[in-house]
């Protein structure tokens, strides 16, 4: 099945500056990849996704990166602030009927931001 | 829009008990998966059922079951808890055609 690593698993920043979070995958067939924000005591929340057919893709202060080659991709956000302060986890999936609904997460990035 | 709603959100339970947790999903949504998410595991793939049938499994043992009802509405059971069981259970719901996933509070089981 698929591999999904992440790294780091820890990140502290003073508040403004940048974060980047980076992930590789094993599987090629691995078509779309989440990212999701998890504060303390509640569930994944998505913010951002990507597709296979799309190298980046941004949204206000975060954007994501996809190289297929290599099979890495990468969450960067700007201009930090405090709230942004959570674990954030990366994921893949090959969005086929046969896996809809299965994805294989990164062991997440505990990111803090200090003010 | 109402999210994902999972009950009961906190439960103690003893060893060899069973447990049921349930799960509505967003409204429209047809899909519905359930993750387990421990410390030393991360976040793993129970199971997902789309339209009363279970499309895709994971890799846990027979202890761990579920259904989806005509309402969408899911439910997991893990019948003989062990200690090892005791985790965040979170339901994530979607209209399963696509791979978002939108996912609830979760359902935190503690076996003693």
């Amino acid at each position: 099945g698929e591999n999904v690593e992440q790294h780091p698993s820890t990140l502290s920043v003073q508040e403004g500056d940048s974060a980047v979070i980076k992930c590789t995958y094993s599987d090629s067939a691995s078509n779309y990849f989440p990212w999701y924000k998890q504060e303390l005591g509640k569930g994944p929340q998505l913010i951002i996704d990507i597709r296979s057919n799309v190298g980046e893709k941004k949204d206000q202060r975060i954007a994501v990166t996809l190289n297929k080659t290599a099979k890495h991709f990468s969450l960067h956000i700007t201009e930090t602030q405090p709230e942004d302060s959570a674990v954030y986890f990366c994921a893949a999936s090959s969005e086929r009927s046969s896996t809809l609904g299965r994805l294989y997460f990164g062991r997440g990035t505990q990111l803090t931001v200090w003010p | 829009k109402a999210g994902v709603t999972q009950t009961p959100r906190y439960l103690i339970k003893t060893r060899g008990q069973q447990v049921t947790l349930s799960c509505s999903p967003i409204s429209g949504h047809r899909s519905v998966s359930w993750y387990q998410q421990t410390p030393g595991q991360g976040l793993q793939f129970l199971f997902e059922y789309f339209s009363e049938t279970q499309r895709n499994k994971g890799n846990f043992p027979g202890r761990f079951s579920g259904r989806q009802f005509s309402n969408s509405r899911s439910e997991m059971n893990v019948s003989t808890l062990e200690l090892g069981d005791s985790a965040l259970y979170l339901c994530a719901s979607s209209f399963g055609q696509t791979g978002e996933l939108f996912f609830g509070e979760g359902s935190r089981l503690t076996v003693l």
